[in-house]
């Protein structure tokens, strides 16, 4: 089946730092990726989507200037959170779908959860 | 606007059956599905369904009706490792997937 990984699984920082996380669709080519965030007890929240070679679209909300989205190819997706701070402490989901018959499927990354002190 | 409702929470007994109901109202379907969910790890998928009817999948089934904007999830056989939370996710016309609060479901033995 196909495999999302996400790096690094967990990261601690200090409030003010960046942080980047990694996803990448191992065995097959990803047209879109999504990136979300998950907060505790509740269900996934969609930040942003983005196609590979163009600008991510990102929801109400969600501020690009602060969760930066690089698709560079349709292997990889970065989420840089700049300036973290306490409240950005949150479990990050990544997510790849390319087609497969009539539908696409989302698979997703095994998550990245975020600590900033 | 777009919503999905399904139970914060259910209760089963090991061995026994739970459906959990998933109900939404959204821009335009493209399939619905459900994910299962472990505290602490990302989502996994279970079922996909597109057309009316019941999906089987071992001890899994999906149903949906849409002209209802119904759908469920039938758990048989139920074991302590099924203790998770269910997410019920429709693609709308922009193939984005909206997503349920997700349904904790705790098994008792």
């Amino acid at each position: 089946g196909a495999v999302v990984s996400q790096h690094p699984s967990w990261v601690i920082c200090k409030s003010g730092t960046s942080v980047k996380i990694e996803c990448r669709s191992l065995d097959f080519q990803a047209t879109t990726m999504f990136w979300y965030r998950q907060f505790p007890k509740q269900s996934l929240m969609l930040m942003a989507t983005s196609n590979e070679g163009s600008k991510a679209t990102y929801e109400q909300g969600v501020e690009k200037d602060k969760f930066l989205i690089n698709h560079a190819s349709l292997t990889l997706s970065t989420l840089t959170v700049t300036s973290a701070h306490p409240e950005d402490s949150s479990f990050y989901i990544c997510s790849a779908s390319g087609t497969s018959g009539d539908w696409n499927e989302q698979f997703f990354g095994p998550g990245t959860r975020l600590t900033v002190l | 606007g777009q919503n999905i409702d399904q139970p914060t929470e259910m209760t089963a007994t090991e061995g026994a059956i739970v459906q959990i109901n998933c109900t939404y109202q959204t821009s335009g379907f493209n399939g619905l599905f459900w994910y299962q969910q472990h505290a602490g790890e990302a989502p996994t998928f279970l079922s996909y369904n597109v057309l009316d009817g019941l999906e089987e999948k071992g001890r899994f089934s999906s149903f949906l009706s849409r002209s209802k904007g119904y759908s469920y999830l039938l758990l048989k056989e139920l074991q302590m490792k099924d203790s998770a939370s269910y997410l019920c996710a429709v693609m709308d016309s922009n193939y984005q997937l909206i997503w349920g609060a997700g349904t904790k479901l705790i098994i008792k033995p």
